[in-house]
């Protein structure tokens, strides 16, 4: 079946660090992906939609500058924190939506949590 | 705007117990339905969907039928087993970029 990976699964970093998350689409073409995280208890929520060849889509509240997400190819997209703050720590997961598909099958990443020290 | 509501957990039972949890939604026009099960340590995954109304979905021996008039999308299983203990999400999809909007889990402990 249709995999969408995220490395790393784990990463610890130093505050002020940046880190980059990716999210790959093993077995087939994304024309969009999805950035959600999520804190402890609560429910994913949407950061960001990412679009193959065009800047992303953020939501509200959330900092683009922070947050940078780059859809480069239609099987990767990359969300880098940068100047991670502790208060950044969190689990970020990725969807994407099969290119071509009428959209009602969204694959989920395995997770990626972020520990800022 | 779109919303899910789902009940708060945690939810404790025993196994062979009947299981639901209900999710309710608000949305304009007409979205599709998700339930998606995170087990620990693991990412999410979609356990059943439906996309119209009366509509049920269903996998694993979990049901839940899009009821329209109610807005409600609640999850049932018959008879739940230690290996359904995890964390359940309802969400709705109605926005046109695709993005799902999730309920808060419901985190589900099956003792045997």
């Amino acid at each position: 079946g249709a995999v969408v990976s995220q490395h790393p699964s784990w990463v610890i970093c130093k505050s002020g660090t940046s880190v980059k998350i990716e999210c790959r689409s093993l077995d087939f073409q994304a024309t969009t992906m999805f950035w959600y995280r999520q804190f402890p208890k609560q429910s994913l929520m949407l950061m960001a939609t990412s679009n193959e060849g065009s800047k992303a889509t953020y939501e509200q509240g959330v900092e683009k500058d922070k947050f940078l997400i780059n859809h480069a190819s239609l099987t990767l997209s990359t969300l880098t924190v940068t100047s991670a703050h502790p208060e950044d720590s969190s689990f970020y997961i990725c969807s994407a939506i099969p290119r071509g598909s009428r959209g009602n099958t969204i694959y989920f990443g395995e997770g990626s949590w972020l520990t800022v020290v | 705007g779109n919303s899910v509501t789902q009940m708060e957990g945690p939810v404790t039972l025993s196994e062979e117990a009947f299981l639901t949890i209900n999710c309710t939604y608000t949305a304009t026009g007409y979205p599709s339905l998700f339930w998606y099960v995170q087990y620990p340590g693991e990412g999410l995954q979609l356990l059943l969907k439906a996309t119209k109304a009366d509509d049920k979905g269903s996998n694993k021996g979990f049901e839940a039928t899009y009821r329209k008039e109610t807005t409600s999308f609640h999850l049932e299983k018959g008879s739940v087993q230690v290996s359904d203990s995890a964390v359940y999400f309802c969400a709705l999809r109605g926005g046109s970029q695709g993005n799902l909007i999730f309920g808060k889990g419901t985190k589900l402990s099956v003792k045997p």
